[in-house]
């Protein structure tokens, strides 16, 4: 079945970029996610990439999306404390089970002032 | 539109307790999708409806889990009897049929079983 890996943990200081991983193993994924989870909240959509493109940026965020080694990233640019928060990838195969996702087991980003 | 719905936001409960979540999705949204998050394990799918009707229940752990979504603007999760390691996060999110995966998501309901 399919399978969506990252990274536990990332730290990084107020101010410099942040990058987080993902790795994939479903090649029919036809949209890949990213969505943020504050404390206490549920999940929220950042942003997504059709697979068909190798990126994409708004604002702040810039995703690359490498299908042939099936790795996508986040990188948040000029990273804030209001960004500490857990950041999930997640992807779609819309032929086969439209509606569905599935979700990697979550980044925590800690900010550092 | 206030978003998706869940109450309650807490809920404690002893061992063998029936336990009843709920929760409105954002109306017109056709799909309906019940997650559960732990330490441990992470954010699991347990049942997702589309319009009113369960396609898969494969992510629901055992018999003592049921769904029902009885219509569009309404759907609730039980466990009975509880046990101790069903406590988690339960999230509920809602989609539209035209939207390709933006899932919107309550603020989850925490239980705890004691």
């Amino acid at each position: 079945g399919e399978d969506v890996e990252q990274s536990l943990f990332l730290s990084v200081r107020e101010g410099d970029s942040s990058v987080i991983n993902c790795t994939y193993t479903d090649s029919s994924s036809t949209y890949l996610y990213w969505y943020k989870q504050e404390p206490g909240a549920g999940l929220q959509l950042l942003t997504y990439i059709f697979s068909n493109m190798d990126m994409k940026q708004d604002q702040r965020l810039t995703v690359l999306l490498n299908k042939k080694d099936k790795h996508l990233s986040l990188r948040i640019a000029d990273t804030q404390t209001g960004d500490s928060a857990i950041y999930f990838c997640a992807e779609i195969n819309g032929g086969t089970s439209y509606g569905k996702l599935t979700f990697g087991q979550g980044t925590i980003l800690t900010v550092h002032p | 539109d206030a978003g998706v719905i869940q109450s309650p936001r807490h809920e404690v409960t002893e061992m063998g307790q029936e336990v009843t979540l709920r929760c409105k999705p954002i109306s017109g949204h056709d799909y309906l999708f019940w997650y559960r998050q732990t330490m441990m394990r992470g954010l699991e799918l347990l049942i997702y409806f589309n319009n009113n009707v369960p396609i898969d229940d494969s992510g629901m752990p055992e018999d003592r889990f049921s769904a029902k979504m009885p219509n569009a603007s309404f759907s609730t999760l039980k466990i009975q009897p509880s046990e101790p390691r069903d406590s988690a996060v339960y999230f509920c999110a809602s989609s539209g049929t035209r939207d390709t995966g933006e899932l919107f998501f309550g603020e989850g309901s925490r239980l705890t079983v004691l």
